[in-house]
C-alpha cells in the first residue's frame, strides 16, 4: 500500500531551527510536496521537489532523498506565525496526492 | 504562481437541501481537479478527480450521486453535495493542476448543514 509518515506534533522555540520529516512508500514518484496549513484554511504550497538534494526559499528548504523514500522541511528562524500544521504530499504514477496525516508545530517565545 | 478561485467560502445550509461549490483557474487550464475534504484534525482525503469533459473518478467510499462533480470547461470544476446532512459538515477543498506535477489549491469552503 502507499504510506506518508510524518511526526504528529513537533515543538520548537522562536528564533530556532526546526527539521520536519517525512517518509514514503508509494506506487511511483512524480515529486513530493510541502504544503502548510494554518487551522481552518487550505493548504499554502510551500515547495516541491522532484530531484534529489535540497531546493532553499527564502527561510525555508526542502531536502529529497528518492533511493531512501524521505524528505525533510527545514525552517530557520521560526517567528510565532509559524505555528501551523505542515503537510507532506508525494504525487504518484497516477499523478495522484498521497497526504500525510501532517505535522502540527508550536512554536513558543 | 497561478491562483485558484474557490467559491463560496463558507456556507451554512438547512439539512436535505444541496449546495453548490465552484473551483476556477484564474491564470491557467486546468486539465485535471481535485476535491478534497478535511475533518477537524485530521488528513486532507481526495474525494475525486477530474478531467475536463469527462467523468470524475471518485475515491472508494465516495458517492457519486451525493457528491457530483462537473469540470465543464479547462478553468472551471463543480462540486454539488445533493440533500446535505448534518455529518456532510466539512472542509471542502479543491486543487488544480496544469497537467504539469505541481497542483495548487483554492481557499476552501466550509460547509455547515444544520
Amino acid at each position: 500500500g502507499q504510506n506518508i509518515d510524518q511526526p504528529t506534533e513537533m515543538t520548537a522555540t522562536e528564533g530556532a531551527i526546526v527539521q520536519i520529516n517525512c517518509t514514503y512508500q508509494t506506487s511511483g514518484f512524480n515529486g513530493l510536496f510541502w504544503y502548510q496549513q494554518h487551522a481552518g484554511e487550505a493548504p499554502t504550497f510551500l515547495s516541491y521537489n522532484v530531484l534529489d538534494g535540497l531546493e532553499e526559499k527564502g527561510r525555508f528548504s526542502s531536502f529529497l532523498s528518492r533511493s531512501k523514500g524521505y524528505s525533510y522541511l527545514l525552517l530557520k528562524e521560526l517567528q510565532m506565525k509559524d505555528s501551523a500544521s505542515y503537510l507532506c504530499a508525494v504525487m504518484d504514477s497516477n499523478y495522484q496526492l498521497i497526504w500525510g496525516a501532517g505535522t502540527k508545530l508550536i512554536i513558543k517565545p | 504562481g497561478a491562483v485558484v478561485s474557490q467559491h463560496p467560502s463558507w456556507v451554512i445550509c438547512k439539512s436535505g437541501t444541496s449546495v453548490k461549490i465552484e473551483c476556477r483557474s484564474l491564470d491557467f487550464q486546468a486539465t485535471t481537479m481535485f476535491w478534497y475534504r478535511q475533518f477537524p484534525k485530521q488528513s486532507l482525503m481526495l474525494m475525486a478527480t477530474s478531467n475536463e469533459g469527462s467523468k470524475a473518478t471518485y475515491e472508494q467510499g465516495v458517492e457519486k450521486d451525493k457528491f457530483l462533480i462537473n469540470h465543464a470547461s479547462l478553468t472551471l470544476s463543480t462540486l454539488t453535495v445533493t440533500s446535505a446532512h448534518p455529518e456532510d459538515s466539512s472542509f471542502y477543498i479543491c486543487s488544480a493542476s496544469t497537467g504539469d506535477t505541481e497542483a495548487f489549491f483554492g481557499q476552501g469552503t466550509r460547509l455547515t448543514v444544520v
